[in-house]
């Protein structure tokens, strides 16, 4: 499986957009980026996954790179509940299990 | 709430003992994952199911063992507990394997593992 980077920490003000970051630059065609958080010790919540075309939903949009090499995640108005450590995964098309590197921790500030 | 149901949520036991960790998927999921999340520490992954055969496995220990049973409920078995297993055990599951589909994998609440 492609490996991802992000960074360690990321701070956010109350009410704007958070933008975070993933490489995935060894990422193959068949697959995925995925989009996980979890917040203090709750089970990771799901929040996005495309393959190349961007993606939009309830929570965040999925910004992928034309070469697919990166994406970005974006919420769009951060709120203090989005504080969370945000894990992003590559899994490939018949991936079996979901591999979660450290991720970035982001705070909301107020 | 994710659909994942996981019992117990909290369990305290002494070392050596043996813990059956129990995750009810979402309704019409046929793949169950688990998961260790020891403190301060990432998720690594143990083991999955799929429709009631093992279909990957991770960093899991002799000591512990799964399965899934033919109500597609799965149960974490933990035997000769260390201190060191103390840990968040978490659950997911997803639709699971079909021709050219890739789907989300949805988490339960975890239960917490404290080894004493």
């Amino acid at each position: 499986d492609a490996k991802t980077t992000q960074p360690p920490s990321m701070d956010c003000a109350e009410g704007r957009a958070a933008n975070l970051p993933c490489n995935h630059s060894t990422i193959s065609g068949n697959e995925y980026v995925y989009w996980y958080r979890q917040i203090h010790s709750q089970g990771p919540q799901y929040i996005i996954h495309g393959l190349k075309n961007n993606e939009t939903n309830e929570m965040a949009s999925l910004i992928i790179t034309e070469d697919r090499k990166s994406s970005t995640l974006i919420l769009p108005h951060a709120t203090l509940r989005d504080t969370a450590v945000y894990y992003c995964i590559v899994r490939p098309i018949y991936g079996q299990n979901f591999v979660f590197g450290p991720g970035t921790r982001l705070s909301v500030l107020p | 709430d994710s659909g994942v149901t996981q019992t117990p949520k909290h369990l305290i036991t002494a070392t050596g003992q043996r813990v059956t960790l129990r995750c009810s998927p979402r309704s019409g999921d046929l793949s169950v994952y688990w998961y260790q999340q020891s403190l301060d520490q990432g998720l690594q992954f143990l083991i999955q199911y799929y429709n009631g055969e093992e279909r990957a496995k991770g960093n899991i220990l002799e000591r512990f063992s799964a399965q899934q049973f033919p109500d597609l409920h799965s149960e974490l078995n933990l035997s000769s507990l260390e201190l060191g297993d103390s840990a968040l055990y978490f659950c997911a599951s997803s639709v699971g394997f079909m021709e050219g589909q890739n789907t989300e994998a949805f988490f339960g609440q975890g239960t917490r593992l404290t080894v004493v």
